[in-house]
Parts: structure tokens; sequence; C-alpha cells
């Protein structure tokens, strides 16, 4: 299977910040790559896939970027309501695979 | 507006068999292109995919879990049923059933759509 690896596992940040978290893959995934958004006690929520691909609703402060192997979600301005954890997960083959999750907390 | 809503027992013992339901609105598990897909979050730990159905009956399993997991469809009643048999507590976890979207024409499977979850327990 294919390794997700997220890095950091947590950040501390205030509101206002910009915020950069990095996902690795063991084998290239070309383009096939998702990040979610999960808060406490709720299901994932689709932030963006295909690397890049904004989800219809999601905030345009939040953008993706990468192919291969190497990829970021990026948070430009945050938010009060973006504190919490961030998962990526790659699609291109079986089994998907997610990273072990990033935690944005409040600084 | 497509919704899903998982269901199912919150305790099982050890080696008993789990069975969830995933009701699902706002689409049809008949339209080419449409899967659902079972995936698990054990307390304080990361997700983990287990299976996907397709709109024409192909599966996929997770290679680790395989020989335990089946996952059916009743295209009538807009549902998707995973069955795990020999439960075991390390399968304690929030068990949450999700929309496949297909990338394109690629075949590449992404999850748009999540049910709330359900957290089932495996405790003698």
């Amino acid at each position: 299977a294919i390794r997700m690896t997220q890095s950091p596992s947590s950040l501390s940040a205030s509101t206002g910040d910009r915020v950069t978290i990095t996902c690795r893959a063991s084998q290239g995934i070309s383009s096939y790559l998702a990040w979610y958004q999960q808060k406490p006690g709720k299901a994932p929520k689709l932030l963006i896939y295909a690397a890049s691909t904004l989800q219809s609703g999601v905030p345009s402060r939040f953008s993706g970027s990468g192919s291969g192997t190497d990829f970021t979600l990026t948070i430009s301005c945050l938010q009060s309501e973006d504190f919490a954890t961030y998962y990526c997960q790659q699609y291109y083959s079986y089994p998907p695979t997610f990273g072990q999750g990033t935690k944005v907390e409040i600084k | 507006q497509i919704t899903l809503k998982e269901s199912g027992p919150t305790l099982v013992k050890p080696t008993q068999t789990l069975t969830l339901t995933c009701t699902f609105s706002g689409f049809s598990l008949s339209t080419s292109g449409v899967g659902v897909g079972w995936i698990r979050q054990p307390p304080g730990k990361a997700l983990e995919w287990l299976a996907l159905i397709y709109w024409d009956d192909d599966k996929r399993y997770s290679p680790s879990l395989k020989s335990r997991l089946t996952i059916t469809k009743d295209t009538s009643k807009n549902q998707v049923v995973l069955t795990m048999t020999n439960m075991d507590p390390v399968d304690t976890a929030t068990y949450y059933c999700a929309h496949g979207t297909v990338q394109g024409s690629s075949g590449y499977y992404y999850y748009s759509y999540w049910g709330q979850g359900t957290l089932v327990t495996v405790s003698s």
C-alpha cells in the first residue's frame, strides 16, 4: 500500500496566519490526492480533490498544490472555524490510504 | 442534496459479526460511475479505508481486512451493507459510509459526501 506522510503532525497558529501542511506519498500518485478537514465529533469534509481543485462551497483561502509524491495544503488567512485536523488521501491505487493527520490548534 | 446515514449496533462482543447499513438519498447506486465506500476511525486515530462497491456491483476491499469484509448493495432500498466477521476490540472505531465520486473519466474515486458516522465498541 502507498504510505502517506503528513507534516507537521500538529501546529499552533493564530487567526490571520498563513498555514501550510505537507503530504508526501511513498510512490508517485500523479494528482490523485484529496484533502479533508475534520472537526471533533464530526465526519471528514472534502476540501480539495485532484490535488488542487477546490470542492464546491469551500472558501477560497484553501488551496492545494503538487503532483507526483509531494503535495501541500495552504490556508492563506486562518479563520477561527479552520481549527481542526486535516488529512490527505491518495486514491491513485487500492487501497486508498490516508495520512496520519495534522492538527491545527489555536496559538 | 446527497445524504448518507450509518446504522447498526453500538456494541458487539468479540468474535461476533458486525453488520452496518448505509442508507443514502440524493443519488442512485445504479447510475454509472457511482460508488459507496466505508471508512473507519479508531478513537483519536487516523482514517482507514475499508471497502467500496461500484454501481455495477464491482467491489474493492482493504487487503488487510479482505477475509473479514463483505459489502453489498440494495439499489431499490438505497442501501449499502457492510459486514465484518470475527470482531475484536481493536476494531472499536467510528464507521463512516461515503459517496465515492469518480474523478473525470479516470476511474479513480475520492469521497465527496460522508455520513455522520456510527461508533462501534467491541467489548465483552
